[in-house]
């Protein structure tokens, strides 16, 4: 059964670095065609993807905020990290991970955390 | 960047009719290697996304014959038959033929 949890401050002030962990079960990260990426989610707006790693450790960022992420995994394969730097109050939003099988049906995400609630305030 | 545009914004529709829900890319999703990669996602409310529709046109594991994906090149369609009232939410279409990801900006479904 795969599953996929997010964890984070809650909150954090303007201009800190935001750290985010992604745990996850029933897959290993060093499956080939394994990605999980970070998407996130301003309340009542849409969908942003941010970053992915792949089962290789390659790194995909979303060139808009590009500058600000670091995408990372852990050796055990099943911890997935994401730090943004700088952060603002547009960065308050809710984020998740999701796995994609890129060697599966489509390499669409198939499963997701439930999410991460995060608020940059002072 | 590919920009998803969905139409419409919002949409009302009794139980028992049919739901269509448009997305047009600002470039073709026709991947080299063959693939069209546009999906459809369902997000109920309080919830994440779910994947309903992969590659376009086909159903993911699990999800109602009642929804059916078309469309090809730029121009999308999601088709929910018969709605019944846990259909409600907001559906995005998503593209991953292009770097970066990109999602619509959604369409709220509501029951009449």
């Amino acid at each position: 059964q795969v599953t996929l949890k997010e964890s984070g401050p809650g909150m954090l002030q303007p201009s800190k670095t935001l750290s985010l962990t992604c745990s996850f079960s029933g897959f290993s990260l060093s499956t080939s065609g394994m990605v999980v990426s970070w998407i996130r989610q301003p309340s009542g707006k849409s969908l942003e993807w941010l970053a992915a790693i792949d089962w290789d450790g390659d790194k995909y960022y979303n060139p808009s905020l590009k500058s600000r992420l670091t995408v990372s995994k852990d050796t055990s394969n099943t911890q997935v990290f994401l730090k943004i730097t700088s952060v603002d109050t547009a960065d308050t939003a809710t984020y998740y991970c999701a796995r994609a099988d890129t060697m599966g049906i489509s390499g669409d995400f198939d499963y997701w955390g439930q999410g991460v609630m995060v608020t940059v305030s002072s | 960047d590919v920009v998803m545009t969905q139409t419409p914004v919002s949409l009302s529709v009794s139980l028992g009719n049919q739901a269509s829900i448009s997305c047009r890319s600002s470039q073709s999703l026709l991947h080299s290697d063959g693939n069209t990669y546009l999906s459809w996602y369902l997000q109920k409310p309080g919830q994440s996304p779910q994947l309903l529709i992969y590659l376009a046109s086909n159903r993911f594991s699990g999800v109602s014959n009642r929804f059916s994906g078309s469309g090809s090149g730029t121009d999308f369609t999601l088709k929910i038959s018969r709605v019944e009232p846990e259909d409600l939410g907001v559906y995005y279409c998503f593209q991953h033929t292009h770097l970066p990801l990109t999602f619509g900006s959604g369409t709220k479904l509501e029951i009449k």
